[in-house]
């Protein structure tokens, strides 16, 4: 069984920094490109960032270019999003979500239950 | 950017209603558009993939339809199960892969 489960979440100070972690499990992580999607309270979701399997390309959403870095352990079936200069717009549940491109589309074929990340003074 | 608009951004219904959703793309994605159910304090749940298919899994109640900017998402029989919000999300292009913002299916 595929799970994805995200830790590292809490409440921060504006400007501050965070580290969320992801660890897989019921499949070869180092196949699968991962991506990271967040929800602000009250609104949908937000693609936020996106690395392929090998670590070899990283994308990021414009809200969060400069200031976020994904990047992964595959020996460790993991996925790291290090968040620095913290703003109280990224107020949100993170979820680590699978990328697939086996289905003639590139969607999210499994998600994590989400990890809390709050930003305030 | 593509933006993806969807419709209604809310709805009401009862069970056993026939339910439609609506997505718009600003541009032609081609069949590159999947459909996420997110139901609040769970993951999203991947329904339909390009466009029209199932995803493992999913009742056959569901099903996806629309090609190059429009596309809907139909539920025959709403069940009890079913209330939740509707994501519509494009991967035509590279990163960003944008969500549409959502249409909250609830209970009439």
């Amino acid at each position: 069984e595929v799970q994805l489960v995200e830790s590292g979440g809490g409440l921060v100070q504006p400007g501050g920094s965070l580290r969320l972690s992801c660890a897989a499990s019921g499949f070869t992580f180092s196949y699968y490109e991962m991506n990271w999607v967040r929800q602000a309270p009250g609104k949908g979701l937000e693609w936020v960032s996106y690395i392929s399997n090998r670590g070899s390309t990283i994308h990021y959403a414009d809200s969060v270019k400069g200031r976020f870095t994904i990047s992964r352990d595959n020996a460790k079936n993991s996925l790291y999003l290090q968040m620095n200069g913290l703003r109280a717009e990224d107020t949100a549940v993170y979820y680590c979500a699978r990328g697939s491109t086996a289905m003639a589309t590139y969607c999210f074929d499994y998600w994590g239950q989400g990890a809390l990340v709050t930003v305030s003074s | 950017d593509i933006q993806m608009t969807q419709s209604p951004s809310s709805l009401s219904a009862s069970v056993g209603d026939r339910v439609t959703i609506t997505c718009r793309a600003s541009q032609s994605i081609s069949s590159y558009l999947n459909w996420y159910q997110h139901k609040p304090g769970k993951a999203p749940k991947l329904l339909i993939y390009a466009a029209s298919s199932l995803q493992s899994g999913v009742p056959s109640r569901f099903s996806g339809s629309g090609s190059g900017t429009d596309f809907t998402l139909t539920i025959s029989s709403l069940q009890p199960e079913d209330f939740a919000i509707y994501y519509c999300q494009q991967s035509y292009s590279t990163p960003p892969f944008t969500f549409g913002p959502g249409t909250k299916v609830d209970i009439k």
